[in-house]
């Protein structure tokens, strides 16, 4: 059974910094790209950033590039967002999704989601 | 950017009926085309990918069709939980963009 596990969420002033962390199981995790997409609340969805299963790449919105960071560690199938910069529109609930197969491609597993919220 | 529009924003039915829920790219997107649904205080659930592909498990009361820019979500035998936000996704472009969600309420 695939489980995707969101944890590092909180309250954060604007311009702090927080690092996200999704562990992973049930799959050969190396295998697939990950994806971070979030929802602000009583908002839809929004893409934030996306990496490959060997991490040659990266991908970001424009609205997070160049201030946060996605990284995996294939040998602890964990999946991060090192976010930096933050803003009080970044105040969200942040997904990690397990994608098809590669990127860009659909999310076929989700985590619970871990909140964010930005505010002095 | 590639953006998607669903119509409408909130659709009333009723439990037995039928619902049909639109998506629109701003330009093709061939058949790379996701929906989800979202019930309040759950994370999205795939449901339907390759624009009409159910995925596994799926009752056969949903069904996606559609191609290039145009694309429906047809539910049949609406039932209680089928109520709840459902949004479409491209996976053709960066970046992969989602619609804003159609509200399925009774």
């Amino acid at each position: 059974e695939v489980q995707l596990l969101e944890a590092g969420g909180g309250l954060v002033q604007p311009g702090g910094s927080l690092r996200l962390s999704c562990a992973a199981s049930g799959f050969t995790f190396n295998n697939y790209a990950m994806s971070w997409v979030r929802q602000a609340p009583g908002k839809g969805l929004e893409w934030v950033s996306s990496i490959p299963g060997h991490a040659r790449y990266t991908y970001y919105a424009d609205s997070v590039r160049g201030r946060f960071t996605i990284s995996r560690d294939n040998s602890k199938n964990t999946l991060s967002l090192q976010m930096s910069g933050l803003r009080a529109e970044d105040t969200a609930i942040y997904y990690c999704a397990k994608n098809r197969i590669s990127a860009p491609d659909y999310l076929d597993y989700w985590g619970q989601g871990t909140l964010v919220t930005v505010s002095s | 950017e590639i953006v998607m529009t669903q119509s409408p924003v909130t659709l009333s039915v009723s439990p037995g009926e039928t619902a049909t829920l639109s998506c629109r790219a701003s330009q093709s997107v061939y058949s790379n085309l996701a929906w989800y649904q979202q019930r309040p205080g759950q994370p999205p659930r795939l449901l339907i990918y390759g624009a009409s592909t159910r995925a596994t498990g799926l009752p056969a009361r949903f069904s996606g069709s559609g191609s290039g820019t145009e694309f429906t979500l047809t539910i049949s035998s609406l039932q209680s939980e089928d109520f709840a936000v459902y949004y479409c996704q491209q996976y053709t472009n960066w970046p992969q963009t989602f619609g804003q969600g159609t509200k399925l309420e009774i």
